[in-house]
């Protein structure tokens, strides 16, 4: 299995406050992802990143900002936290090579927002 | 911009017997890649199998077989001889050829229940 781990697995946070999760991966991946699961919506993109400190946006990023100040770590912020963003998010990688190549996931964060 | 539909949210099969998952998609390209993931009640987002487009041959792997109809843009999941860990979310994606970030377009996913 791919060496992407989540932290933390899940959290509570109250409206307002900031909350950051956290993808960590060993397998010297270029490109990361993150996205939020929603029953009757699939996965949806946030943000990627295609190097350090090369990030841009996905589909539903607003609310939302990224790092990646290392290859293996790439940071998901909530500047603000409202109940909307309560889902589940997951983290992806993938190592580029041929276009039929797999993407890995992190066992995904569930993030609840009262 | 392409799009990923799973029009059936839920289905069930009974033990042992064959069910086929449905997926369509919709896109102006003619070269591109398309992937079924399961996601078992552990949350983890497993790759079942496969296709490229210039590919005719339809991609199988052991009890799992795809039927790739590229003119209807259909690519569904045929799963034999279902067994009681099949239960599982099924995602349908499909990646362009066109995008240098390996981004994948996600279905809304269906729910496969197990009968014993």
């Amino acid at each position: 299995d791919a060496g992407i781990t989540q932290s933390p697995r899940h959290k509570v946070t109250e409206t307002g406050t900031p909350v950051t999760l956290r993808c960590h991966q060993t397998e010297n991946h270029r490109y990361m992802y993150w996205y939020r699961q929603d029953p009757g919506h699939g996965l949806r993109l946030i943000h990627y990143s295609y190097g350090v400190k090369d990030t841009d946006k996905g589909e539903v990023s607003d609310g939302y900002s990224v790092s990646r100040s290392k290859t293996e770590d790439f940071l998901l912020t909530l500047e603000s936290a409202t109940s909307s963003q309560t889902s589940v998010y997951f983290c992806a990688t993938c190592g580029g090579g041929g276009l039929n190549t797999e993407a890995f996931f992190g066992q995904g964060t569930r993030l609840t927002v009262v | 911009a392409q799009t990923v539909t799973q029009s059936q949210p839920e289905m069930s099969v009974q033990e042992a017997e064959t069910v086929t998952l449905s997926c369509t998609y919709d896109t102006s390209e003619s070269d591109y890649y398309l992937f079924w993931y399961k996601q078992p009640p552990s949350r983890q987002m497993i790759l079942v199998i496969r296709q490229e487009a210039y590919k005719q041959q339809n991609a199988t792997e052991n009890r799992f077989s795809v039927n790739f109809q590229k003119a209807a843009k259909s690519f569904s999941l045929k799963i034999s001889d279902s067994q009681l860990g099949d239960a599982a979310m099924y995602f349908c994606a499909y990646r362009s050829v066109m995008d240098s970030n390996y981004q994948l377009i996600w279905g809304a996913g269906t729910k496969l229940i197990i009968k014993p």
